[in-house]
């Protein structure tokens, strides 16, 4: 059956570098969707890509979507504490199973 | 503001018990979803519905049935409850067409805990 995968599954970080995650599907995507669920949080909606080869910005997140709606990737530049969570990839279906980032100051 | 509200924050039960976990959305969305969470599996998809009375599959629907009488409510029934059924349990809701929905609001969770 269909697959997401994510990696990495855990990333620990110093505040102000900087922190990718990557998700891959097996099948084609008809969009993607992010989340972050905070430590003792529901997941919260980041955002949605539909178009192959979108890039989103949301301050210091850049979301991407790859050519063939296979991938994505989402890259937080110069971490802060308040980043610190599980992000995931994925459709209504079907997610990836996270990459949880922890941040030291 | 979408609010998404959950019967229960936590909830103990015995093995064999019947367990009905509730959720209501307010803001007259088609789709509802529920998933289990469990750590080092992500979210795992147990049932949706994207109509009233209507419902489909997810990956892991064994041991579980779901209700949706109502547009704005949706219930997890685990008609024996299994001590591998020990949880958190997630509701979610969301606009447009199930397989290309557009963003999900998640519920609060409820933990259930099966002795």
């Amino acid at each position: 059956g269909q697959q997401v995968m994510q990696i990495p599954q855990y990333q620990h970080v110093q505040e102000g570098e900087d922190f990718t995650t990557y998700c891959n599907s097996s099948t084609t995507l008809s969009n993607i969707q992010w989340y972050k669920q905070r430590p003792g949080g529901h997941p919260v909606f980041l955002i949605q890509l539909v178009k192959s080869g979108e890039v989103k910005k949301q301050k210091r997140l850049t979301f991407q979507f790859g050519e063939a709606k296979k991938n994505s990737s989402l890259h937080i530049t110069a971490t802060q504490t308040t980043d610190v969570g599980t992000y995931f990839c994925g459709t209504a279906l079907i997610f990836g199973k996270g990459t949880t980032l922890s941040v030291s100051s | 503001d979408v609010k998404v509200t959950q019967s229960s924050r936590y909830l103990v039960k015995r093995t064999g018990e019947k367990v009905f976990l509730e959720c209501v959305q307010d803001m007259d969305h088609e789709n509802m979803f529920w998933y289990r969470q469990d750590p080092g599996l992500g979210l795992r998809l147990i049932y949706f519905s994207y109509d009233v009375k209507m419902k489909e599959k997810g990956d892991i629907p064994e041991g579980y049935s779901v209700s949706r009488e109502k547009k704005e409510r949706f219930s997890l029934i685990l008609e024996s409850a299994s001590t591998n059924q020990t949880s958190m349990y997630l509701c979610a809701s969301s606009s447009g067409l199930a397989g290309v929905a557009n963003e999900q609001f998640f519920g609060p969770g409820t933990r259930l805990t099966v002795l």
